[in-house]
């Protein structure tokens, strides 16, 4: 399995709602990361996740909680989001420590999220 | 830091024309360096990296990219464009000793019949 599968692949959310994204890999790959991409612009990491444990955080607002329960599995949890935080959301994996992780990132389908 | 840049955010050739696509890098280490695709709605596909090795680095669909030391450039070329390469391209470089990858401004790419 070489792929990186995430879910839903359309979100539309209010203001007030809660959601999560998922994102799940089979690749025995122990990196994995959250990225965020506006129309029309090159995506920018939000998260990173080495061994389970949150390696990088890029600042990111509180209103977006991740979480990486097992080796497979990345959720990013959203609350109290706002309009502007309507994106593509990609999941990413690969393998830890910069030698091995640039044999290749291997990147999800993304989630359309619009926040309403 | 490292850094990439793309020149021209937008390409367009003609259908069987040379596609070239270009991007520079500035590292004060030896980079690594990826071109992924980027169809509409859909996620990052991997066409080529360089990481150590071979300068000229082939990589899925025709295309490829050589990595030059002395111009800190990477840009990427297929001698003969097909419709189907129509897409957004972006270079990316690896930052430092993190597992960052820091992506371009991409280039979209118009292939005309």
């Amino acid at each position: 399995d070489t792929e990186v599968t995430q879910t839903p692949k359309h979100l539309v959310m209010g203001m007030t709602n809660k959601k999560s994204l998922k994102c799940e890999q089979h690749m025995g790959h122990r990196a994995m990361y959250w990225y965020k991409q506006k129309a029309k612009k090159p995506p920018e990491l939000m998260f990173v996740y080495s061994y389970e444990k949150l390696s990088i955080n890029e600042s990111v607002p509180s209103r977006f909680s991740p979480e990486c329960p097992n080796s497979s599995l990345l959720n990013l949890h959203l609350h109290a989001l706002q309009p502007e935080d309507s994106a593509l959301y990609l999941c990413a994996s690969s393998h830890v420590g910069r030698e091995r992780a640039n044999y290749g990132y291997t990147f999800g389908s993304g989630t359309r999220l619009t926040v309403v | 830091a490292q850094s990439v840049t793309q020149l021209g955010s937008h390409v367009s050739v003609s259908e069987g024309a040379l596609v070239l696509l270009r991007c520079n890098y500035s590292s004060s280490v030896p980079p690594y360096l990826f071109w992924y695709v980027q169809y509409p709605n859909q996620g990052l596909q991997l066409l080529l990296k360089y990481t150590t090795g071979a300068t000229l680095v082939k990589g899925i669909n025709g295309f490829e990219a050589e990595f030059k030391k002395s111009e800190t450039s990477f840009h990427l070329t297929k001698p003969s464009a097909h419709m189907s390469d129509a897409a957004e391209y972006f270079c990316a470089v690896n930052i430092g000793g993190a597992q960052k990858l820091v992506f371009g401004q991409g280039t979209r790419l118009t292939i005309n019949p």
